[in-house]
């Protein structure tokens, strides 16, 4: 089965700091995708990407950038944390677009105070 | 602007009855619904999907109803157990489009024993 970890699992950060949320996976996916989920809410989709060195902005991508240095790896950077980030981020992957099987992580929990 | 629209917002059953999930959509390009369920704290997992040269698709005690002229599917959970108590999201994806999941608000089901 598809593995997609993500760190931190949970995270206390500052306002204004910056914040670095990562994701690794291990079955050579080329797609790759950041979401965030707010209490009681559905996913909403904040970066993605389709093939290293490449992100593409998703429907929330104000305050967010993206990086995906490879394959597997695939951070979302928070620069100047706020208090509406609070929200819990997931990192997915999928094989392409014709495989539409989408694999999650765990989730990172983020508070920002 | 809420292209994935679900209901309820939560739903309780007794043991042994069926469930009713409804969604609903917009956008014609849609071409793969997966539904995902989520339990507290953990990450959503595909429970089951259709493309729309089906109107039905079974597994199990779960079903999905689609009726591509009306833009709207149903998930029917039969004989629902305790177990199945969690949140239930309907998506959507373009194969277009990266496989890019269009979440909707979520179903909250409890099933009381």
């Amino acid at each position: 089965e598809a593995a997609v970890t993500q760190s931190p699992r949970s995270k206390v950060a500052v306002t204004g700091g910056k914040v670095t949320l990562s994701c690794h996976q291990t079955n050579n996916h080329d797609y790759m995708y950041w979401y965030r989920q707010d209490t009681g809410h559905g996913l909403r989709l904040i970066h993605y990407s389709y093939v290293a060195d490449s992100t593409e902005k998703g429907d929330i991508p104000d305050g967010y950038k993206a990086s995906r240095p490879s394959q597997e790896n695939f951070s979302l950077i928070l620069e100047l944390a706020s208090l509406s980030q609070t929200a819990v981020y997931f990192c997915a992957s999928s094989e392409d677009s014709a495989n539409t099987e989408v694999f999650f992580g765990k989730g990172t929990r983020l508070t920002v105070v | 602007q809420q292209q994935v629209r679900q209901s309820p917002q939560s739903l309780t059953v007794w043991e042994g009855e069926t469930a009713i999930l409804n969604c609903s959509y917009e956008d014609s390009t849609f071409d793969y619904f997966p539904w995902y369920w989520q339990f507290p704290r953990e990450s959503p997992a595909l429970l089951i999907a259709i493309r729309p040269v089906s109107n039905k698709k079974e597994d199990g005690r779960f079903t999905i109803f689609f009726n591509k002229r009306e833009k709207k599917l149903s998930l029917h959970i039969t004989d629902s157990q305790p177990g199945d108590s969690a949140t239930y999201f309907c998506a959507a994806i373009a194969s277009s489009s990266f496989s890019k999941l269009v979440f909707g608000q979520g179903t909250s089901l409890s099933v009381v024993p």
